[in-house]
């Protein structure tokens, strides 16, 4: 069973614009939340992270919520820029002895247009 | 920086071959995974090791095994490769410490004929 989903294979957008990405999760016990970002034929690389304790956090243009009750959380990039087009990931980690052993989902293609 | 190094970039290999794939990191970090990525499917976890000479099955096992003789070192082993098996490896290691990102190497596309 997908326990992290990404409904949205692809998204596309203007440069300039906010760019929204979306995942859902299923396992209760996770408790915190990365994106990773990835390049054609390189490995993933950490964006963001966001605690079960909080509902925001930001870095510069990126920012993620987590509703827990619903089990959602999003990835906000404004504004967009076309060095932003990669495949984003989706990861949960449950804490206590899951050795930081990640979930993913399935992740979302960003096309950002000039 | 952390550095988890990925032994190739592109293989190719025939059915049947056994494989060796291998990731080296530099951050004296204590868990080590195997991850493939297959359109999507995104990256599913194939092994992960938390110790030296300890291993754990991930969410897809079969055909695969792994070795970590080194705590720096950890390798993944396709016994007789087949072409479902063709993909693209991605190697990580993080600190056993609570909520902390994984570091990931490279990748290494495998095209098994």
């Amino acid at each position: 069973d997908q326990q992290v989903k990404q409904n949205s294979p692809s998204l596309s957008v203007q440069e300039g614009r906010i760019s929204i990405l979306n995942c859902d999760y299923t396992n209760s016990m996770f408790d915190y939340f990365l994106w990773y970002k990835k390049y054609p034929a390189e490995g993933p690389t950490f964006l963001i992270s966001i605690s079960s304790i909080k509902d925001k956090n930001e870095d510069g243009r990126f920012t993620v919520f987590l509703n827990k009750s619903a089990k959602h959380l999003s990835l906000h990039i404004v504004p967009s820029q076309p060095g932003d087009s990669a495949v984003y990931f989706c990861a949960a980690l449950a804490g206590g002895t899951s050795y930081g052993k990640l979930t993913f989902g399935q992740g979302t293609i960003l096309t950002v247009h000039p | 920086d952390v550095k988890v190094t990925q032994s190739s970039r592109y293989l190719v290999k025939r059915t049947g071959e056994k494989v060796f794939l291998e990731c080296v990191q530099d951050m004296d970090h204590e868990n080590m995974f195997w991850y493939r990525q297959d359109p999507g499917l995104g990256l599913r976890l194939i092994y992960f090791s938390y110790d030296v000479k300890m291993k754990e099955k991930g969410d897809i096992p079969e055909g695969y095994s792994v070795s970590r003789e080194k705590k720096e070192r950890f390798s993944l082993i396709l016994e007789s490769a087949s072409t479902n098996q063709t993909s693209m490896y991605l190697c990580a290691s993080s600190l056993q410490v609570w909520n902390t990102e994984a570091f990931f190497g490279q990748g290494t596309r495998l095209t098994v004929v």
